[in-house]
C-alpha cells in the first residue's frame, strides 16, 4: 500500500486566496483525520470523518475552514480566504478503526505558507 | 488538565548510548492505547511503538521499548544504542476508548532528541 498520500507537499499563497489541501487515505481505513501542527500550538485535531461522514469538526478554527470527504478515497481541506496565521503543516491521517488500540498512519503533510 | 505530558523539551544523547524519553498521561478510561511517533526534520510522522492498557508486558520494537508503569501513568520510550538517524522530535500520544464515536489521538508537546558523536 502506498500509505496516506497528501498533496501538495508545499503551498505558498497570498493572503486572501483560496487554498485546497488533498488527502487520499489508506484503502480500507474507515477513519480520516485532519491535524494542524504549529510551533505555538503543537498538533491540533481539526476534524475527523468516519465512513466519509464528518463526525467532529469542533477543532476547525473558524468558518474559513471547511473539509469534505466525497468518497472513501479522497478528502479535502479548504481555507477561504487564507490568512498568514494559517501558515502551518497540515497532516492527514487515517485509521483502520476508531478503537483505542489502533494508531494512525500519517501522510507526509502539506506545509502551507500564507504571505 | 493535560492528557499527555512530555516534560523534556530537548534531550542529548551520545551515539550508541541508551536514552529514555518521558511521557505521563491522564485518563480515567480503563481501555486506552499509548503510542510513540517520531518526526524527523523532513516532517513526516512515523509510528514507532504501541502499548495497550491491558498489556502485561512492555512493548518492544527493535531498538525501541516502552517502559509502561500503569500505576504511575507513565509510558516512557527507551531507545537503545542510539544512532545519528534517531535525531528527531518524538511525540507520545494516547487514544482512549470512551471519547465518542471514534477515539481521537491526543498528542504531547514532544521531545527533541539530538544524538551526538
Amino acid at each position: 500500500d502506498a500509505g496516506v498520500i497528501q498533496s501538495p507537499r508545499h503551498e505558498v499563497t497570498e493572503m486572501g486566496q483560496e487554498v485546497t489541501l488533498r488527502c487520499k487515505p489508506i484503502s480500507g481505513h474507515d477513519y480520516l483525520f485532519w491535524y494542524r501542527q504549529t510551533m505555538m500550538r503543537g498538533l491540533e485535531l481539526l476534524i475527523y470523518f468516519n465512513n466519509n461522514v464528518p463526525i467532529d469538526d469542533s477543532g476547525m478554527p473558524e468558518d474559513r475552514f471547511s473539509a469534505k470527504m466525497p468518497n472513501a478515497s479522497f478528502s479535502t481541506l479548504k481555507i477561504q480566504p487564507s490568512e498568514p496565521r494559517d501558515s502551518a503543516v497540515y497532516f492527514c491521517a487515517s485509521s483502520l478503526t476508531g478503537g483505542p488500540h489502533y494508531g494512525y498512519t500519517f501522510g507526509s503533510g502539506t506545509r502551507l505558507t500564507v504571505v | 488538565a493535560q492528557k499527555i505530558t512530555q516534560t523534556q523539551p530537548g534531550m542529548f544523547v551520545q551515539e550508541k548510548e541508551a536514552v529514555t524519553l518521558d511521557c505521563t498521561y491522564d485518563t480515567s478510561d480503563p481501555s486506552y492505547g499509548l503510542f510513540w511517533y517520531k518526526q524527523p526534520s523532513s516532517g513526516e510522522m512515523i509510528f514507532l511503538i504501541y502499548q495497550g492498557s491491558y498489556d502485561q508486558q512492555n512493548a518492544t520494537e527493535g531498538r525501541y521499548s516502552l517502559n509502561f508503569q500503569k500505576a504511575r501513568k507513565s509510558a516512557n520510550l527507551v531507545i537503545s544504542a542510539s544512532q545519528l538517524g534517531d535525531s528527531a522530535m518524538y511525540f507520545c500520544a494516547m487514544r482512549e476508548a470512551n471519547t465518542g464515536t471514534a477515539s481521537k489521538l491526543t498528542f504531547g508537546t514532544g521531545t527533541r532528541l539530538q544524538v551526538t558523536l
